[in-house]
């Protein structure tokens, strides 16, 4: 199955530190979104990539946010100086016409 | 503000077809409808969609009104893992706004 990967499954930090998570898509999707949900709640957009272009980003996406897609393939989603209100689970889809397809996603812990 | 009303919660017994009903008042003309659910700890997963036809897939059917206005998710015969959270969602092109979704429990 070569789904939607997501790398770390899980991540602790410390406040104040970085983290980077990695997606792999599907890889005749040329579409990629990052979402965050925290617990309770649907997933809430934080950005869209067709291809290499950034095309979209929430108002939840702070300047300490950033997401890359370099080549068009994986995206790496940074957040640096990690507070505790960042704890939350981190997910990826890819798209193929309609439909999302979601990897397991990244949970994030910030003590 | 998620453009969707679900129930929070629901029982359904095992075996018997799950109807998950579904608000969207404010739909427009190119929207789509979209189902998704969750299970614990997972990445959500594709149910169905569909514009304004009825859509039946390997896994459910969805009913949309003819005014577009609402729309039932029906799971033939539920199973002990169809307990999930199961998402609702309007939307086009890139942007899903997800709500809370409705707590699906399969009771045996």
């Amino acid at each position: 199955d070569t789904g939607v990967s997501q790398d770390p499954r899980h991540k602790i930090t410390k406040r104040g530190q970085n983290v980077t998570f990695r997606c792999d898509p599907i890889s005749e999707h040329n579409r990629l979104y990052w979402y965050r949900q925290t617990l309770g709640q649907g997933p809430e957009f934080l950005t869209y990539f067709q291809n290499e272009a950034q095309l979209e980003k929430s108002r939840l996406l702070s300047d300490r946010f950033s997401a890359e897609r370099p080549k068009g393939s994986f995206s790496t989603l940074e957040i640096q100086r990690t507070e505790q209100g960042d704890s939350a689970m981190y997910l990826c889809a890819s798209r193929k016409g309609e439909t999302q397809y979601f990897g397991p996603g990244t949970r994030l812990l910030v003590l | 503000d998620a453009k969707t009303t679900q129930p929070p919660s629901m029982d359904c017994a095992e075996g018997r077809a799950a109807n998950l009903p579904c608000n969207h008042s404010t739909i427009s003309g190119n929207e789509y409808v979209y189902w998704y659910r969750q299970i614990h700890s997972q990445g959500p997963q594709y149910i169905i969609h569909g514009l304004k036809n009825n859509e039946t897939n390997e896994m459910a059917s969805l009913i949309i009104t003819e005014d577009r206005k609402s729309s039932t998710l029906i799971l033939p015969h539920a199973t002990l893992r169809d307990t999930a959270v199961y998402y609702c969602i309007v939307g086009s092109n890139y942007q899903l706004i997800w709500g809370a979704g409705t707590k699906l429990i399969i009771k045996p």
